[in-house]
């Protein structure tokens, strides 16, 4: 299985901040990527798909990049309502899909 | 729009099998467009991230997380509009929010949809 490793495992931001959190994949995985946002008490939300295509819906302020086995997601001009966990997840071995540890946003 | 909806035990006993539903409002499991897409499992349990249980294709096969896979089962009724899953001999460690999901084939298999979500306890 493609493990993958968040960092930071928490942070905290202050409104208005940019923050950034890397996932790293123990092998490529050819921008099969995606992240994805939770909140207590609600579903999980898909954010990003494919690395760095922002789902319909989503804020600009959301973005993903790199590529390889080394990817991130960067949130600008930090809101309140951003505070949650964000997951990445990799699809690219379908048959053994794996999501991050968690990164816990607080603001 | 596509609406996910999951059913089934609240609370089950160790060792006895965990039985959920999935019923989709809006599509159509097995036809149209939706043959791009697959249906899914994933559960969040308390105080640790989220898991990949597994899925299941309009064609019927399923790929499962290898760390359950000797315990799932997961099956499609096209004529219900209803996906399940069976989880054999469980234990506390399985306490957790089951989630339903689709699986978006035509985006990086990025899971689009989400039900609500239920709890799921394992209690003697």
């Amino acid at each position: 299985d493609i493990d993958l490793t968040q960092s930071p495992s928490s942070l905290s931001a202050s409104l208005g901040d940019r923050v950034t959190i890397t996932c790293r994949a123990t092998q490529g995985v050819a921008g099969y990527l995606n992240w994805y946002q939770v909140k207590p008490g609600q579903a999980p939300k898909l954010l990003i798909h494919g690395a760095s295509v922002l789902q319909t819906g989503v804020p600009q302020r959301f973005s993903g990049g790199g590529s390889g086995a080394e990817l991130s997601l960067t949130i600008d001009d930090l809101h309140l309502e951003d505070a949650a966990t964000y997951y990445c997840q990799q699809t690219y071995s379908t048959r053994a899909l794996t999501f991050g540890g968690g990164t816990k946003v607080e603001i | 729009q596509v609406q996910l909806q999951e059913s089934g035990s609240g609370q089950v006993k160790p060792s006895e099998t965990l039985s959920l539903t999935c019923t989709v409002s809006g599509a159509r499991l097995t036809s149209g467009r939706d043959s791009w897409d697959s249906w899914g499992w994933v559960r969040l349990p308390p105080g640790r991230g989220l898991e990949w249980i597994g899925y299941i294709y309009h064609s019927g096969t399923t790929y499962y997380n290898s760390s359950l896979a000797s315990r799932v089962t997961m099956s499609a009724y096209a004529s219900k509009n209803q996906f399940s899953l069976n989880l054999r001999s469980v234990t506390a460690a399985d306490t957790a929010i089951y989630y339903c999901v689709r699986v978006d084939a035509r985006n990086h298999d990025g899971f689009d949809i989400w039900g609500p979500g239920t709890p799921v306890t394992v209690s003697s």
